[in-house]
């Protein structure tokens, strides 16, 4: 079964920084570019970033909101996916959710619920 | 950044209605548009990819259509388990950008 199971979600003080961390089995996790989606509480979804596989040289986008203070990265020899989230705002509290990328984002996790707050 | 605009909004239907959701992108994006379901407290589900192809499992009872930047998204028949949450995504360009949502409530 094809899965992603996010972790890492808690509560942080604003300019704080926590690290969510994404699970991926029962695909090959290294032919995939991924993604990692977040949603306010009671809003839309907004796209945060993406990484590309390594045949794309492991190469980065970002949404503005959030450049310059995430960070995605992966170890496929873990069939993990990162996001090093920095310099914490309260608009940053959002359920985060990895995605894998292959007809579009086609692959969900259940996501981890980021928290920042004073 | 291209802007993503759906309408209705929210709609109110009734089990066995035809239901049609309008996705209007701020510029052109090919065929580069997916559809995604949500349930409240679940993750998103893909529903469509390249405007009109299903993804594997979905029900045949949703079907999308359009090019450029008018897209729709059909439920054929409504169910009671289609009650959710729609989103369309461009992903022609970056940053990648979703509509706003459309909230199918029952009648």
């Amino acid at each position: 079964e094809v899965q992603l199971v996010e972790s890492g979600g808690g509560l942080v003080q604003p300019g704080g920084s926590l690290r969510l961390s994404c699970a991926a089995s029962g695909f090959t996790f290294s032919d995939h570019y991924m993604d990692w989606v977040r949603q306010a509480p009671g809003k839309g979804l907004e796209w945060v970033g993406r990484i590309r596989k390594k045949a794309n040289s492991y190469t980065t986008e970002y949404a503005a909101s959030v450049k310059g203070r995430f960070t995605i990265s992966r170890d496929d020899s873990k069939n993990s996916l990162y996001l090093q989230m920095n310099s914490l705002k309260t608009e940053d509290t959002a359920v985060y959710y990895c995605v894998r990328v292959s007809h579009g984002m086609d692959v969900w996790g259940q996501g981890t619920t980021v928290t920042v707050s004073s | 950044d291209i802007q993503m605009t759906q309408s209705p909004s929210s709609l109110s239907a009734s089990v066995g209605d035809r239901v049609t959701i309008t996705c209007r992108a701020s510029q052109g994006i090919s065929n580069n548009l997916a559809w995604f379901q949500q349930k409240p407290g679940k993750a998103p589900k893909s529903l469509i990819y390249a405007a009109s192809s299903l993804q594997s499992g979905v029900p045949s009872k949703f079907s999308g259509s359009g090019s450029g930047t008018d897209f729709t998204l059909t439920i054929s028949s409504l169910q009671p388990e289609d009650f959710a949450t729609y989103y369309c995504q461009q992903y022609n360009s970056y940053p990648l950008t979703f509509g706003g949502g459309t909230k199918v409530e029952i009648k």
